[in-house]
């Protein structure tokens, strides 16, 4: 999508193991989210940001944290990944209240062996 | 608890055979309802924002409206490529920005 990239697209990794993915905009908007995306249960939020270093938890956010060091990237970490987080996860932006809907990234899969 | 719920969860319809479907919704103080639309291996698109109870938005051969417990999306004379997952999502006053997703209707629209 134009104004967000999510990397990497796709990525496997071992139960245990640190994994971090990316969150890239080009349209300096003040919110970015990261939810996951599973059958079944649909959409839910893991952490949001709303400012450099201003981060928050969502509904699922046990064993993931954030980092926003700068206004245009916002990082999901799993210290370390178990299956149960084998999931779609998609990083999205806004402008703020009233303004709108989201923008979302094209998503990451990630799947945890 | 703040929650969403769509239905059906599947619809498959005929090229040209007019539908809604449904997003009932409880939430304590509504800041807007959203529509998005998602393709396989893709992330949602938006499509519209509802702010308040009889406003209505369209876009080609959507039409989206709003009650104050729920919403529709109308699909009119449908084609194949409306094919694809419907989300339905909700803003509450007391949540800030964050989004609640329902679980999606995916449509399936045969020629």
């Amino acid at each position: 999508d134009a104004g967000i990239t999510q990397s990497p697209r796709h990525k496997v990794t071992e139960t245990g193991t640190p994994v971090t993915l990316r969150c890239h905009q080009t349209e300096n908007h003040r919110y970015m989210y990261w939810y996951r995306q599973d059958p079944g249960h649909g959409l839910r939020l893991i952490h949001y940001s709303y400012g450099v270093k201003d981060t928050d938890k969502g509904e699922v956010s046990d064993g993931y944290s954030v980092s926003r060091s700068k206004t245009e990237d916002f990082l999901l970490t799993l210290e370390s990944a178990t299956s149960s987080q084998t999931s779609v996860y998609f990083c999205a932006i806004s402008e703020g209240l009233g303004q709108g809907g989201y923008t979302f990234g094209s998503g990451t899969r990630l799947t945890v062996v | 608890e703040d929650q969403v719920t769509q239905s059906p969860e599947a619809l498959r319809l005929q090229e040209g055979e007019s539908s809604s479907l449904n997003c009932s919704y409880t939430v304590s103080g509504l800041r807007g309802l959203f529509w998005y639309r998602q393709d396989p291996g893709k992330g949602p698109e938006f499509l519209f924002t509802l702010y308040s109870a009889g406003e209505e938005k369209e876009k080609e051969r959507l039409k989206a409206t709003l009650t104050k417990k729920e919403s529709f999306l109308h699909i009119t004379a449908p084609k194949p490529e409306d094919s694809a997952t419907y989300l339905c999502a909700v803003q509450a006053r007391q949540a800030g920005t964050a989004l609640i997703f329902g679980k999606g209707t995916t449509l399936s629209v045969s020629s």
